[in-house]
């Protein structure tokens, strides 16, 4: 099976931070990566899917990056609607996977 | 407009069995496969299995007790049934649609509300 380990698994910030957070799968994984973000009490939204394709809708500040086992979450310039718990998942084979989560809290 | 609205127990006694259905409302049925996946309190997400409009189903190996998830196309629905459950099954159960995104790139895009199973006597 494919395990996905984020990192950090929490960082504090200030409005207007530049944020990155990492993910790594235990194999190569091309492309097949996706980013969740996940408010306290709500079900998870998609926001980047195949590793770097912003969802419709969602704030440019937003992006993803990456291929292959290392992967990037980048929020360009942190807002106060940004402050939650950030997945990435596979896509490559099945059984699906989840990293931890990175939460992103207030400093 | 994509839907999926979820429902079942939110108390089940150990050894005894957890059932949630999913109902999917908007777009189509078929052509996806949909998903259940899992979130004990305070921690992170957990994929527990899928199955297409076929029947045809992938499970979590990691899982200790036994799934099935079977579907209803008739009422375009699809359900998990956990078996001998214990306290470690304690969590917010989800049911996802994981659509297409590109060559043959997949994410869970639509989510249902979340379901609260406690496990306990």
């Amino acid at each position: 099976d494919i395990q996905m380990t984020q990192s950090p698994s929490s960082l504090s910030a200030s409005v207007g931070d530049r944020v990155t957070i990492t993910c790594r799968a235990s194999q190569s994984i091309n492309t097949y990566l996706n980013w969740y973000q996940q408010k306290p009490g709500k079900a998870p939204k998609l926001l980047i899917s195949a590793a770097s394709s912003l969802q419709s809708g969602d704030p440019l500040r937003f992006s993803g990056s990456g291929s292959g086992t290392d992967f990037t979450l980048t929020i360009s310039s942190l807002q106060p609607e940004d402050f939650a718990t950030y997945y990435c998942q596979q896509s490559y084979r099945s059984p699906r996977a989840f990293g931890q989560g990175t939460k992103v809290e207030i400093k | 407009q994509v839907q999926l609205q979820q429902w079942g127990a939110g108390l089940v006694k150990p050894s005894e069995t957890l059932s949630l259905t999913c109902a999917v409302y908007g777009g189509s049925f078929s052509g996806y496969y949909w998903s259940w996946i899992r979130q004990p309190p305070g921690k992170g997400l957990e994929w527990i299995g899928e199955i297409n409009q076929s029947g045809s189903t992938n499970y979590n190996p990691s899982l200790k007790s036994p799934v099935t998830i079977s579907v209803d196309t008739s009422n375009n629905q699809f359900s998990l049934r956990l078996s001998s459950v214990t306290a470690a099954d304690t969590a917010v159960y989800y049911c996802a649609r994981e659509g297409g995104y590109g060559g043959d790139s997949y994410a869970f895009d639509y989510w249902g509300q979340g379901s609260l199973v406690i496990v306990s006597s």
